[in-house]
């Protein structure tokens, strides 16, 4: 089982759709969560970090589950340009990577 | 306001040749991270040094990959004899402090290794 697993993608939505991420992690003494996003193999840019309480920014809602052991990112009335891969990052130590989930919002 | 610099943005070499990617982090930051994205697939970690020490290598592969980060001047990635296999976008990261600080990374623009 990996450490970190992302819902396999891609995922295809129309503009203004809503849609959920979610991804999992094994190692129950992670520390901190993070969302990322990479656009066409660019580096990888944070979009959002995940707190206990869940937080949001605009659009995007992150939310922990520490009994489950899983976080998710919502994003709300999609739009063309959230086009890109999605990756979660946990950190235990060190930082682990999810293998991303890609989206791709059309007209 | 410098970002993490990466460079070179492409390099090129021939089987069996070395190839050195350097990284500068963000200003005030003491760690460094580097991963590799090889085609079609995720984004790996190799290594994570403080200045002068790698603190784990677990991810680096245990021939022919070392990295370095000295007390002056970049963090340096060398890659010796290299294969095609090799060909990948190596990304440094940089952070002020440990990951289980709550301190997200942030990323340089990557190095993209073709071998020839």
């Amino acid at each position: 089982r990996k450490e970190v697993e992302q819902d396999p993608g891609p995922f295809n939505v129309p503009e203004g759709a809503t849609v959920a991420f979610n991804c999992t992690y094994s190692n129950s003494a992670s520390q901190s969560f993070f969302w990322y996003r990479q656009d066409c193999r660019k580096e990888p840019k944070l979009l959002m970090s995940v707190y206990s309480s869940g937080n949001e920014d605009g659009r995007f809602t992150a939310q922990l589950n520490r009994a489950s052991q899983y976080i998710s990112l919502l994003i709300r009335d999609s739009k063309l340009s959230d086009s890109a891969t999605y990756l979660c990052v946990v950190n235990a130590g060190k930082s682990t990577f999810g293998d991303g989930t890609t989206l791709t919002v059309k007209p | 306001n410098a970002g993490v610099m990466q460079n070179p943005r492409h390099l090129v070499r021939r089987r069996g040749q070395e190839a050195r990617l350097r990284c500068s982090p963000m200003k005030g930051h003491s760690h460094v991270y580097w991963y590799r994205q090889l085609p079609e697939e995720g984004l790996k970690f190799m290594v994570y040094l403080q200045k002068e020490n790698i603190i784990d290598e677990s991810g680096m592969p245990k021939e022919r990959f070392s990295a370095e980060f000295p007390k002056e001047g970049p963090s340096i990635l060398r890659i010796q004899q290299v294969v095609r296999g090799d060909s990948a976008a190596y990304f440094c990261a940089s952070s002020p402090d440990r990951v289980d600080s709550n301190q997200p990374q942030h990323f340089g623009d990557g190095t993209r290794l073709s071998i020839l």
